[in-house]
């Protein structure tokens, strides 16, 4: 079974700073689905930024982009000038393609991120 | 992005007594839902995977007599709590699955916070 492992349980950030939210991964699969989930206070999860393992080039949305080393089974999520409403709990996911995994996300631990004025 | 609503947000019941929460994908239609555990400060663990018109996929641990799945129509998943327990009390998130011409996409409800007494 994939296994995801966020280490930084929680981070701290200043305001207009970049801050850099480390995941590894452990799968034996060659093709797959990465996540990086953004919950706020509300509890509601939103979807971050995605990328799949076939790719070379790393995903990038606005102030968010990743780092992904496959070899290294690694995916740090970077936010650039960072805002208050970046302050959330972060979780990295993956999501397998094997045929009859029915598109399951296993999610790591999380990280907590604080935003400092 | 799609939307996926929950009803209730926050349920309070008494020991011994049965809670229906519902999920409900309001612009597509979604063949397959997940439904979700998060415990206070801790990260979501999947519970089941529900199929529409067939029986929910219950992941290794959970009890299927407890956690009832119906997803009787495609827009529609309902979890009833049977029996609660004050160490069913939890945040309850459902998933459903957008199947795109090209990729997939969970999109997550709301969540139900469920306190039992």
């Amino acid at each position: 079974a994939q296994t995801v492992t966020q280490s930084q349980p929680e981070m701290s950030v200043q305001e207009a700073e970049t801050v850099t939210l480390s995941c590894t991964y452990d799968t034996s699969e060659s093709d797959y689905y990465l996540f990086w989930y953004k919950q706020p206070p509300s509890r509601q999860m939103i979807l971050v930024i995605r990328q799949e393992a076939y790719k070379q080039q790393n995903a990038t949305e606005n102030r968010f982009s990743v780092n992904f080393q496959k070899a290294a089974k690694s995916f740090s999520l970077k936010i650039s000038d960072s805002q208050l409403g970046d302050a959330a709990m972060y979780f990295c996911a993956y999501r397998s393609q094997l045929t009859g995994t029915a598109s399951k996300l296993t999610f790591g631990t999380g990280t907590r991120l604080q935003v400092m004025l | 992005g799609a939307v996926v609503s929950q009803h209730p947000s926050r349920v309070i019941c008494k020991s011994g007594t049965s809670v229906k929460i519902e999920c409900r994908s309001l612009d597509f239609q979604a063949t397959t839902m997940f439904w979700y555990r998060q415990f206070p400060k801790q990260s979501l663990m999947l519970m089941a995977t529900s199929n529409e018109g067939s029986k929910a996929t219950y992941e290794q641990g959970v009890e299927k007599d407890k956690f009832l799945i119906n997803h009787a129509s495609l827009t529609l998943s309902t979890l009833t709590v049977t029996s609660a327990h004050p160490e069913d009390s939890s945040f309850y998130i459902c998933s459903a699955l957008y199947v795109g011409p090209y990729n997939e996409w969970q999109f997550f409800g709301p969540g139900t916070r469920l306190t039992v007494l």
